[in-house]
């Protein structure tokens, strides 16, 4: 079946940059999500990408997306601590959502 | 705007009872996801609605679980009988215009304690 995979934690210290990475193998999402979910909240939609792009910047954030190789990245400019908080991505074909990482940004 | 609204927060309660979720989906939004978040699983969905009717139920973990949407502004996800791995967080998201053109809103979820 359809997967997306993420590894489990991240650990950064602030104003460093972190990068969330994830792969998913549906190939026909035309959408892929980045989500943010912080303690005891429900998830928040961060950002998003067509899938005919390779990069969306968005302040902090920048999305890369590599479709031959089915691999999404999320990277955070100067990491702070209220970017602390579970980080999922998700595609749109089969809703299906990643495991999650777990960001933890240290002083 | 109000967002999706789930109640309870938190509910705890012994195995054996019956739990009933509610969620109150954005007005306007036409398709209605409930998804079960666990550390073992992660995020699960469970079912989700277009304009009120079921239309992919294949996440319900078993006959125990049932969804309900008797109308736009309305569902709710019931558990009997429950039992102590149905713990978990519950949440119910809700988009406008189908899965893939718009992404889901979120509500902050039920914390549920099965003892």
């Amino acid at each position: 079946g359809e997967d997306v995979e993420q590894s489990l934690f991240l650990s950064v210290r602030e104003g460093d940059s972190s990068v969330i990475n994830c792969t998913y193998t549906d190939s026909s999402s035309t959408y892929l999500y980045w989500y943010k979910q912080e303690p005891g909240a429900g998830l928040q939609l961060l950002t998003y990408i067509f899938s005919n792009m390779d990069m969306k910047q968005d302040q902090r954030l920048t999305v890369l997306l590599n479709k031959k190789d089915k691999h999404l990245s999320l990277r955070i400019a100067d990491t702070q601590t209220g970017d602390s908080a579970i980080y999922f991505c998700a595609e749109n074909g089969e809703l299906i959502f990643g495991t999650g990482t777990r960001l933890q940004v240290f002083p | 705007d109000a967002g999706v609204i789930q109640s309870p927060r938190h509910e705890v309660t012994e195995m054996g009872q019956e739990v009933t979720l509610r969620c109150k989906p954005i007005s306007g939004h036409d398709y209605l996801f409930w998804y079960r978040q666990t550390m073992m699983r992660g995020l699960e969905l469970l079912i989700y609605f277009n304009n009120n009717v079921p239309i992919d139920d294949s996440g319900m973990p078993e006959d125990r679980f049932s969804a309900k949407m008797p109308n736009a502004s309305f569902s709710t996800l019931k558990i009997q009988p429950s039992e102590p791995r149905d713990s978990a967080v519950y949440f119910c998201a809700s988009s406008f215009r189908g899965i893939g053109n718009q992404p889901q809103h979120f509500g902050d979820g039920t914390r549920l304690s099965i003892l």
